[in-house]
């Protein structure tokens, strides 16, 4: 079983829909927890960190279900400029802290 | 906005030839990586220093791929040889620290094609 596992995508969805993406670990010690976006040929750039309680940014809501080792993202009101591929990443802390990076769900909004 | 400087942005070698990237973090932080990502997967960990040390390189094939980062600012990986299956982006990326709060602030990477 992969250590982080996303819903396989391609996600196409129209302006203005509401999207949601899933996304599971399998480390119980997982400390932090990240969605990330990562737009064609170009590197990754955090979108919003995952809280327990759950977070909001503007359109985007992320939220942390650590009992069922389960992370979510909506993006609510799609816009053309979503268009991008989200990377649910998980941090292991520790000694080593280095972040386990799912394969990455693909969006695609159309007009 | 201080940036994660990498070079080349992109290569193209054939096999059995050596090659290396360079990557430059942002100035103060002393955690630096290395990810290599192909085409469709997300980012794997090779390399990991904190300054100039080593932290984790278990996921690194060190039979061809050397990683140094000699001053604790700088680092380069080597490939040599290549292989056609080290085609990939190779990302470089920095943290103030080893600490959960810490962003990770990704480079622009460098796209390698091996022929």
């Amino acid at each position: 079983r992969k250590e982080v596992e996303q819903d396989p995508g391609p996600f196409n969805v129209p302006e203005g829909a509401t999207v949601a993406f899933n996304c599971t670990y399998s480390n119980s010690a997982s400390q932090s927890f990240f969605w990330y976006r990562q737009d064609c040929r170009k590197e990754p750039k955090l979108l919003m960190s995952v809280y327990s309680s759950g977070n909001e940014d503007g359109r985007f809501t992320a939220q942390l279900n650590r009992a069922s080792q389960y992370i979510s993202l909506l993006i609510r009101d799609s816009k053309l400029s979503d268009s991008a591929t989200y990377l649910c990443v998980v941090f292991h802390g520790g000694s080593q802290g280095n972040l386990i990076f799912g394969k990455g769900t693909k969006l695609s909004v159309k007009p | 906005e201080a940036e994660v400087a990498q070079s080349p942005r992109y290569k193209i070698t054939e096999k059995s030839q050596a090659v290396a990237f360079w990557c430059d973090p942002i100035s103060g932080h002393a955690t630096l990586y290395w990810y290599r990502q192909i085409l469709g997967q997300g980012p794997e960990l090779l390399v990991q220093f904190q300054d100039e040390s080593v932290v984790d390189d278990s996921q690194l094939p060190k039979d061809r791929f050397s990683a140094e980062r000699l001053k604790g600012v700088d680092s380069t990986l080597k490939i040599q040889p290549a292989e056609l299956g080290d085609s990939a982006m190779y990302l470089c990326a920095s943290s103030l620290a080893l600490d959960y709060f810490d962003t990770q602030y990704f480079g622009p990477g460098t796209r390698l094609t091996v022929l």
